[in-house]
């Protein structure tokens, strides 16, 4: 299957900064990747729809502002969490792959101050 | 839209006992059903899935899953459990559709499986 990596595993930052997270897919081009969200102990609930080339489609009550997507290319995909709170702590994981299967990166775990 | 729901939030079971991990779904078009494993501070890991044809799905690490269409179930299942299985697991649902795009999950609630000697 396709190998997924995110950069960077583990990041703490001060309340009001911003957060950049990179999905990259390995062995797989990638129109469409998807970013995914998880509380402790809660399930994944997707954030939104990472186009390449276009812009992301974002989830109801998903701020597209808040979360800037960019996939300039097939194997790259970034999340950037602006002006960070510390509500936006949580485990952000990416996803790529068809209808049939989708491959997870390892997830960004996000400690905001 | 879709809907998943795992009824059992923790699964406590001893080790080399047989588990079942219950998933039930919810959809008025076809679906495609995924089981994930979750292992703490990772990513998922498929287990297994079933997009058509025999009903009962094999997969890794000895688990297997049978889609009950009358039912709208597609419980997980292991003959004998291992410490190594504790662990989160979740059952997914998409659309099953005759392209290849992709299409996003809906996630169940997940299951925490706790295999203790």
């Amino acid at each position: 299957g396709a190998v997924v990596s995110q950069h960077p595993s583990w990041v703490i930052c001060k309340s009001g900064t911003s957060v950049k997270i990179e999905c990259r897919s390995l062995d797989f081009q990638a129109t469409t990747m998807f970013w995914y969200r998880q509380f402790p102990k809660q399930s994944l609930m997707l954030m939104a729809t990472s186009n390449e080339g276009s812009k992301a489609t974002y989830e109801q009550g998903v701020e597209k502002d808040k979360f800037l997507i960019n996939h300039a290319s097939l194997t790259l995909s970034t999340l950037t969490v602006t002006s960070a709170h510390p509500e936006d702590s949580s485990f952000y994981i990416c996803s790529v792959g068809g209808r049939e299967t989708q491959y997870f990166g390892p997830g960004t775990r996000l400690l905001v101050l | 839209a879709q809907s998943v729901t795992q009824l059992d939030s923790q699964v406590p079971v001893f080790e080399e006992a047989p588990v079942e991990l219950r998933c039930n779904y919810s959809s008025s078009v076809s679906v495609y059903l995924f089981w994930y494993v979750q292992y703490p501070n990772q990513g998922l890991q498929l287990l297994l899935k079933y997009l058509s044809g025999s009903t009962l799905v094999k997969g890794i690490n000895g688990f297997e899953a049978e889609f009950n269409k009358s039912q709208t179930s597609f419980h997980l299942r292991k003959p004998s459990v291992h410490i190594s299985d504790t662990a989160e697991y979740f059952c997914a649902v998409t659309r099953a559709l005759n392209t290849g795009t992709a299409s996003k999950l809906t996630f169940g609630t997940g299951t925490r499986l706790q295999v203790t000697l």
